[in-house]
């Protein structure tokens, strides 16, 4: 069983939408949480990070982890052509507090 | 710099060569670490450095893979006798000593084996 799942995709919404993408997690000892963003062709942007039960929000990004679900997701609002990207979510793994396990990725495209 | 920094950007080798790939981590950043992704996935983990000390190195797929930092700062991943399977985009990250550890990733090398 994979560590982190995410749907592959593609998501497509329209611009001025809102995209939701899901990850679940296996180890329940994972306790800090990312969201890193890859443009075709390059390398993983962190665009935000959770720690703790519930939200975080940051300009039009929401992250929201649930730990007993074992569940971290981003909300992307106002979507613009310039999100399309695939979006990886990391988790730390293994008992420690440095190694990440990522998914591999869902795709999104945001239509204008 | 302003960020982690990787050379070079590419590389092609033919089966059998021996590569050495190299990263400039954000300064004062005291964890390096380097992951490999192949097309379609996510990066997976292949070492971890705090300062100089190489603390985890589960992730090198074998011992043709070997990683050093001798003086804290730049490091440089080595594949000898590369195979087919190696070719890869091999990604740094570097991120300051913390309980959370946000990583940064440099623009990558990717590795072409012929």
């Amino acid at each position: 069983q994979k560590e982190v799942e995410q749907n592959s995709g593609p998501l497509s919404v329209p611009e001025g939408a809102i995209a939701s993408l899901n990850c679940t997690y296996s180890d329940r000892g994972s306790q800090s949480f990312f969201w890193y963003r890859q443009y075709s062709g390059k390398s993983p942007e962190l665009i935000m990070f959770i720690y703790s039960n519930g939200d975080k929000e940051d300009g039009r990004f929401t992250a929201q982890l649930n730990k007993a679900s074992q569940y971290v997701s981003l909300l992307i609002r106002d979507s613009q052509p310039s999100d399309s990207a695939t979006y990886l979510c990391a988790v730390n793994s293994g008992g420690s507090n440095y190694k990440l396990t990522f998914g591999k990725g869902t795709l999104l495209t945001v239509n204008p | 710099g302003a960020g982690v920094s990787q050379s070079p950007r590419y590389k092609v080798a033919k089966r059998g060569q021996d590569v050495a790939l190299r990263c400039d981590p954000i300064s004062g950043h005291v964890s390096l670490f380097w992951y490999q992704q192949a097309l379609g996935q996510g990066p997976e983990f292949l070492t971890y450095f705090q300062n100089e000390a190489q603390l985890d190195k589960s992730g090198l797929p074998s011992d043709r893979f070997f990683a050093e930092r001798p003086e804290g700062s730049v490091s440089t991943l080595k594949i000898q006798r590369t195979q087919q399977e190696d070719s890869a985009v091999y990604l740094c990250a570097s991120s300051v000593q913390g309980l959370y550890n946000e990583q940064f990733f440099g623009p990558g090398t990717r590795l072409t084996v012929l």
